[in-house]
């Protein structure tokens, strides 16, 4: 069935370092990719998105890597700062699930000063 | 330049009443999405909604709960006789075409009690 999950549930970084957060996607329709950041008490920020006929999409400090083969998304955070606590979560959509996202779990990130 | 804007940011009802939630679309958006989050989850798509139509509406509980877009206004999510399992943060998203990225509000957290 059509799910997004993700590896990782809690990811500690020390600030400074880069961090990685990791998610599966099943469905193999699915065509577009987004990553959303979520803080306390706050609707999902959009961060970065891909396009399934795209691998890899950067950004300021972020990227998104996409690999259809094996229906793996990662997002790459450089020089994490203490801002970046927060949850993060994949979501996709595309092909029969038409416009909706359907959302992993989430990953929450922990920055260590 | 104003983004997707929810009213109320929180809300009590007591079992049986009706909640009525309110979502702004980002300025020049005609697509709007409502999702709803658990403690600790990720989000799960409930509909979507052109001005005046309901495009998808497959996340939708059968009994109690209606969206509507109406050519003039916010979009509206009602919930009749609310019980305490509708205790939720539910998120609008919005997108200024279908398949374009869909960006959040800041949510109504209802609570039942």
């Amino acid at each position: 069935g059509e799910s997004v999950g993700l590896h990782l549930p809690t990811l500690s970084v020390q600030e400074g370092d880069n961090s990685i957060i990791n998610c599966a996607y099943s469905n193999s329709a699915s065509d577009y990719f987004i990553w959303y950041k979520q803080e306390s008490g706050k609707g999902p920020q959009f961060i970065i998105d891909i396009r399934s006929n795209m691998d890899k999409r950067q950004g300021q400090r972020v990227t998104v890597l996409l690999n259809k083969t094996v229906k793996h998304l990662s997002l790459q955070i450089a020089a994490t700062q203490p801002g970046d606590s927060a949850v993060y979560f994949c979501a996709e959509s595309g092909g029969a699930a038409g416009n909706k996202l359907t959302f992993g779990g989430g990953t929450r990130v922990l920055v260590k000063p | 330049n104003a983004g997707v804007m929810q009213n109320p940011r929180h809300l009590v009802r007591r079992r049986g009443q009706e909640a009525r939630l309110r979502c702004s679309p980002m300025k020049g958006h005609s697509h709007v999405y409502w999702y709803r989050q658990l403690p600790e989850e990720g989000l799960k798509f409930m509909v979507y909604l052109q001005k005046e139509n309901i495009i998808d509406e497959s996340g939708m509980p059968k009994e109690r709960f209606s969206a509507e877009f109406p050519k003039e206004g916010p979009s509206i999510l009602r919930i009749q006789q609310v019980v305490r399992g509708d205790s939720a943060a539910y998120f609008c998203a919005s997108s200024a075409l279908r398949g374009d990225t869909q960006y959040f509000g800041p949510g109504t957290r209802l609570t039942v009690l």
